[in-house]
This record gives C-alpha cells, sequence and structure tokens, in this order.
C-alpha cells in the first residue's frame, strides 16, 4: 500500500485565490511527522511546514496552513493568497518516528499552477 | 556552507560507466540522505548516513549503488556499470539529527543522464 497518496496530479488555481492540496497517508506508527515541500523548476526541495502526530493544532507558517485531520489520516496543505512565484510541483512526505533511519517517504507530487 | 551543495548539477554518461555523484552538506549536520527522483515522480529513499556510518541503506537498488561519508561530512554515491534505468535525479538532504520538525535541507540534486 502506499504510505502518502496525493489524488491530485495537478490543479489550478486563480491568482489572490485559496488553493488545497491534498494528501492522505498511511501509518500503524503512532509517532509521526508530516512534512510539505514545494519544488519549482529549478529542481530544489522547499520546506514548507511540518505537522508532528501528537500536536493539538493545525500547523501553519504564514500563507501556509496544514489541515490535519488524524482520524481520517489526511493532512491537506491549504495555501491562501496565491501568487504567481507559487506555481510549483508540491510533495507531501511522512516520517515515521519508529523507523531508525528517520528517512521522509514522500507522495507522488502534486503541479499547482497559478494563473493570473 | 549556507546550504547543501551538490556537483555536479549535470552528468550525462554512456551505459556501463562509473560516475560519483558529490554531496557536501549544511556544516555540522549529522545526518545526511540521498534520494533518487525520477521524471514526474516523488524522491524516493536510497540510504541515510549518521555521522560516518551507513545507518540504512536499504534503499540502495542493487549492488551497483554504493555511498560512502568517511569523515562524516561530504558523501559521494557512487554507481557502477550504470544503466539507463538509473537516469534521475539524485538528491541530497542533510539535517541536524535526523529527528527535526523543521525538516531537512535539500540540495538541488545532480541530474544524472545515462545514454
Amino acid at each position: 500500500a502506499q504510505k502518502i497518496t496525493q489524488t491530485q496530479p495537478g490543479m489550478f488555481v486563480q491568482e489572490k485565490e485559496a488553493v488545497t492540496l491534498d494528501c492522505t497517508y498511511d501509518t500503524s506508527d503512532p509517532s509521526y511527522g508530516l512534512f510539505w515541500y514545494k519544488q519549482p523548476s529549478s529542481g530544489e526541495m522547499i520546506f514548507l511546514i511540518y505537522q508532528g502526530s501528537y500536536d493539538q493544532q493545525n500547523a501553519t507558517e504564514g500563507r501556509y496552513s496544514l489541515n490535519f485531520q488524524k482520524a481520517r489520516k489526511s493532512a491537506n496543505l491549504v495555501i491562501s493568497a496565491s501568487q504567481l512565484g507559487d506555481s510549483a510541483m508540491y510533495f507531501c512526505a511522512m516520517r515515521e518516528n519508529n523507523n531508525a533511519g528517520n528517512m521522509l517517504t514522500f507522495g507522488g507530487g502534486t503541479r499547482l499552477m497559478v494563473k493570473p | 556552507g549556507a546550504g547543501v551543495s551538490q556537483t555536479p548539477s549535470n552528468k550525462v554518461t554512456e551505459k556501463g560507466k562509473y560516475v560519483e555523484l558529490r554531496c557536501d552538506p549544511i556544516s555540522g549536520h549529522t545526518a545526511l540522505y540521498w534520494y533518487r527522483q525520477s521524471l514526474g515522480q516523488g524522491p524516493e529513499f536510497l540510504i541515510y548516513f549518521q555521522g560516518t556510518g551507513a545507518a540504512d541503506d536499504s534503499g540502495l537498488p542493487n549492488d551497483r549503488f554504493f555511498a560512502v561519508r568517511p569523515e562524516g561530512s561530504v558523501s559521494t554515491l557512487k554507481i557502477q556499470r550504470t544503466e539507463r534505468g538509473d537516469s534521475a535525479v539524485y538528491l541530497c538532504a542533510s539535517s541536524l539529527t535526523g529527528l527535526s520538525g523543521a525538516g531537512y535541507t535539500f540540495g538541488s540534486g545532480t541530474r544524472l543522464t545515462v545514454v
């Protein structure tokens, strides 16, 4: 089974509007972390936001917020007031803390295109 | 340096040749990771170093792939007898401890093309 699933291969959003990028995950580890990264065409993975499995509140970082629904195992990224520079690939990732390697497992990504 | 540096940024090699990809992590970061990103996909884990030792190499696809980090800083990913299927972007990431909530800092990657 896929550990991280991003069901939207591509999304369009109008500039200045909000957009939600979906992410569902699968783990039996009670302690884990969820991450979102942005990958522009230059290729670098840029860290956006982190949510720990025991965090009581949804994470927020500027225009980014994470809609964490633990029972549904979903961790959707919400970008408010979209900007043209937000056009990029977005990856959801998970770290299972019982894994000695602490590596990230990534989803397949969503390509976001912001229209002027 | 200020970020994770990967060299070369692009590498074209002939099938069957040997290649080395270098990663220079952020100074003081003890954890170092290699990932491979095929076109249109998310990165896939290859190997994780904690200090000088490979703590987890379960993601290496076969014995043609090997990585070292002899002094606990710079790491080299080595691929022997390259195949066209090895073509991908190879990403390196480092973190302070491996359990950081702030994420991992990635380099810009090495785009490997095997012709």
